[in-house]
């Protein structure tokens, strides 16, 4: 089945480690995103990448780092310097900058 | 900057209605605008597209139109279902760059 998964579905993590989130897809897809969501706040953008080994500033990518190393996978960092980790993230891939977007299911990540 | 805005966090209807949401952008026309749905604790699920020079697009119990004079787009179910009850986002493109989401609105249908 072609898609977009995200690993794990729930992730807890004491205040000031980094943690990283997983992202894969296997729709050969060139660009990539990563989102946050809060209540109320809709769909932030944090990173995205259009080909492998770019990727460019979303609104809110403070405390965030990415990477882009494969087409099929880009991993999304949360660091410690990010104030307020806690949120769902979500992740999406599409054709092009653009297009129809294709979303994984999530993680939910709570910082402790 | 581009903006995109629902003004309605909430709508609340009964079934067998029509549900219309409102999607307002600033600035210049996008080429297109897209509109997803998005059920509580998963990822958003995209539904249509309607392109600027496009007044109105149909799929099933969807329709979309796109009114570049009110910088508007609505988006209508008809003969709505409790199955329906979700928050649906709209987005526009960018050029270049990702989609610009709305903060969505979340419709309940009720039985």
């Amino acid at each position: 089945d072609g898609g977009i998964t995200q690993s794990p579905k729930y992730l807890f993590r004491k205040e000031g480690q980094n943690v990283t989130l997983s992202c894969e897809q296997n729709l050969n897809h060139d660009a990539m995103y990563w989102y946050r969501q809060d209540p109320g706040q809709g769909l932030r953008l944090i990173y995205y990448s259009q080909i492998v080994n770019d990727f460019q500033k979303g609104d809110i990518a403070e405390g965030y780092s990415v990477s882009r190393e494969k087409k099929e996978s880009f991993p999304l960092t949360v660091t410690s310097a990010q104030k307020n980790p806690t949120a769902f993230y979500l992740c999406a891939s599409s054709i092009g900058a653009g297009n129809e977007q294709f979303f994984g299911p999530g993680t939910r990540l709570t910082v402790l | 900057s581009q903006k995109i805005e629902q003004n309605s966090e909430a709508l609340n209807i009964q079934e067998g209605k029509t549900a219309t949401l409102t999607c307002n952008y600033t600035n210049y026309s996008p080429a297109y605008l897209q509109w997803y749905r998005q059920d509580p604790g998963r990822g958003p699920v995209f539904l249509l597209l309607i392109r600027e020079n496009e007044k109105e697009k149909r799929k099933e119990r969807l329709k979309v139109t796109f009114d570049t004079t009110l910088k508007q787009s609505l988006f209508h179910i008809t003969a709505s279902q409790p199955a329906d009850s979700a928050t649906y986002l709209c987005a526009r493109n960018q050029a270049g760059t990702a989609l610009i989401f709305g903060k969505g609105t979340t419709l309940s249908v009720s039985s």
